[in-house]
C-alpha cells in the first residue's frame, strides 16, 4: 500500500524549532519530488515548499523562506522539514505529499502531523 | 507569483443539483499545471482532477474539470452526499500555491 506517515509534531515556544518527517512506503521514493503543505485550524491550504527526486530543485514559500528547510533521504525513504525561528502564525497541521509522476500535482498525502507554536 | 482567487466561497446545494466551481488566476497558468483537490473535515485532501481536466485515479466521472488560461471550472454534475466538502484549486510550477476553497454545504 502507498503511504505517507508523518511525524515530529507537537508544541514549541516562539522562536523555537522543531524537525518534522515523512516516512514513505509502497512506492520507488527516490523516484518522486515531494512536498510539504500545511493548514492552519479552520484555514484553507498552504504550500510550504517541495524537492525534487534527487534534491537538485527545491522551492519554498516566501512565507517560510530563510527559516524552514526542506531534505530527503532516499536510502531511508524520509523526507524532513526542518522548521527554524518558529512563530505563532506557523501553527497549523503539516501535511507531506507526492507529485505524481507523469503530471502535475500532489497525488498522495499523509494524515498529517500537528504543530503548534505557543508560549 | 501567481495568486488563485475561487469562488463562490460558499454553495449552497441540494443532492442531485450540479455544482460549478470557479478558479480564476492572477494570471495565464498552463493547463497542464492546474489541478483540484477535494477535503473533507479531518482528513486529508484528496487529488480529483489534474491538466485541468483529467481525472485522478478512482474518481467517479461525475466530476470534470474545464478551462484554459485564467479561467477553469470545477463541475460536479450531480451531488451525491458524499460530495460535500471544500475544493481547492492549485497551480503548479516553482510555486504551488492553492486557492481560498470554495464550501459545497448541504441546502
Amino acid at each position: 500500500e502507498v503511504q505517507l506517515v508523518e511525524s515530529g509534531g507537537g508544541l514549541v515556544k516562539p522562536g523555537g524549532s522543531l524537525r518534522l518527517s515523512c516516512a514513505a512506503s509502497g512506492f520507488t521514493f527516490s523516484s518522486y519530488s515531494m512536498n510539504w503543505v500545511r493548514q492552519a485550524p479552520g484555514k484553507g491550504l498552504e504550500w510550504v515548499s517541495s524537492i525534487s527526486s534527487s534534491s537538485s530543485y527545491i522551492y519554498y514559500a516566501d512565507s517560510v523562506k530563510g527559516r524552514f528547510t526542506i531534505s530527503r533521504d532516499n536510502a531511508k525513504n524520509s523526507l524532513y522539514l526542518q522548521m527554524n525561528s518558529l512563530r505563532a502564525e506557523d501553527t497549523a497541521v503539516y501535511y507531506c505529499a507526492r507529485d505524481g509522476v507523469d503530471f502535475h500535482a500532489f497525488d498522495i498525502w499523509g494524515q498529517g502531523t500537528m504543530v503548534t507554536v505557543s508560549s | 507569483e501567481i495568486v488563485l482567487t475561487q469562488s463562490p466561497g460558499t454553495l449552497s446545494l441540494s443532492p442531485g443539483e450540479r455544482a460549478t466551481l470557479s478558479c480564476r488566476a492572477s494570471q495565464s497558468v498552463s493547463s497542464s499545471y492546474l489541478a483540484w483537490y477535494q477535503q473533507k473535515p479531518g482528513q486529508a485532501p484528496r487529488l480529483l482532477i489534474y491538466g485541468a481536466s483529467s481525472r485522478a485515479t478512482g474518481i467517479p466521472d461525475r466530476f470534470s474539470g474545464s478551462g484554459s488560461g485564467t479561467d477553469f471550472t470545477l463541475t460536479i454534475s450531480r451531488l451525491e452526499p458524499e460530495d460535500f466538502a471544500v475544493y481547492y484549486c492549485q497551480q503548479y510550477g516553482s510555486s504551488r500555491p492553492f486557492g481560498q476553497g470554495t464550501k459545497v454545504e448541504i441546502k
